[in-house]
């Protein structure tokens, strides 16, 4: 089976860096992914790491570590829109498409 | 069009109603998903579509029944569901299998059983 695990919630103020952490335990891996959802909303797709290191898209950043089943997203920068829950998901390739199982979720809240 | 568009966005049914949750996609996309979402808790797989054909099924229960008519059409047909059952449905799909990790989902329909 699949288990991720997230902090449940961050609190950091606007324009500061934040880091989300996520580890896995997987019987098959090919890859993390990160989304964001807000309140009510669609998740939405952030990133997606398949090989160790560090993936940059604007002000958001993701690193994979598939040696120590761990991965992280940063957030640089923040801004109150940046309020949402973020998911990691892993992906497992079965069949002929690919499943995503989704971590925990953090519930960032960012203030003033 | 780069939308995954879901109907309806709310549905209130009782124990012995018949329903469909309807998802549709036109970016030519050949997968596509059905997952459950709890208030506050990730989105759980249900069901994966690939070329049409049901390809995962993660051992959900009968009264819920996917269908795929065509490449652009997925349905959720509900039967008998319990209050439990109660939560946020959402379609997504992927334009290469998910090969990449990157899902489009839809808004989804939010379901009360009463």
């Amino acid at each position: 089976g699949q288990s991720l695990e997230q902090p449940s919630e961050v609190t950091a103020v606007e324009g500061a860096i934040v880091q989300i952490n996520c580890t896995y335990q997987t019987s098959g891996f090919y890859g993390l992914s990160w989304y964001q959802q807000h309140d009510g909303g669609a998740p939405t797709f952030l990133s997606y790491n398949a090989l160790d290191g560090l993936e940059e898209t604007g002000r958001f950043s993701s690193f994979l570590s598939r040696s120590d089943s761990y991965g992280y997203l940063l957030l640089q920068e923040l801004q109150m829109k940046d309020s949402a829950s973020y998911f990691c998901a892993v992906r497992d390739a079965t069949g002929t498409a690919s499943k995503l199982t989704f971590g925990t979720g953090t519930r960032l809240q960012v203030t003033l | 069009d780069t939308e995954v568009t879901q109907t309806p966005k709310h549905l209130v049914m009782g124990m012995t109603n018949k329903k469909s949750l309807k998802c549709e996609q036109h970016m030519g996309h050949r997968a596509m998903y059905w997952y459950k979402q709890k208030a506050k808790k990730p989105p759980e797989l249900m069901f994966v579509y690939s070329y049409e054909k049901l390809s995962i099924n993660e051992s959900v229960p009968s009264r819920f029944s996917p269908e795929c008519p065509n490449s652009s059409l997925l349905n959720l047909h509900l039967h008998a569901l319990q209050p439990e059952d109660s939560a946020l449905y959402l379609c997504a799909s992927s334009p290469d299998l998910g090969n990449t990790g990157e899902l489009f989902f839809g808004e989804g329909s939010r379901l009360t059983v009463l």
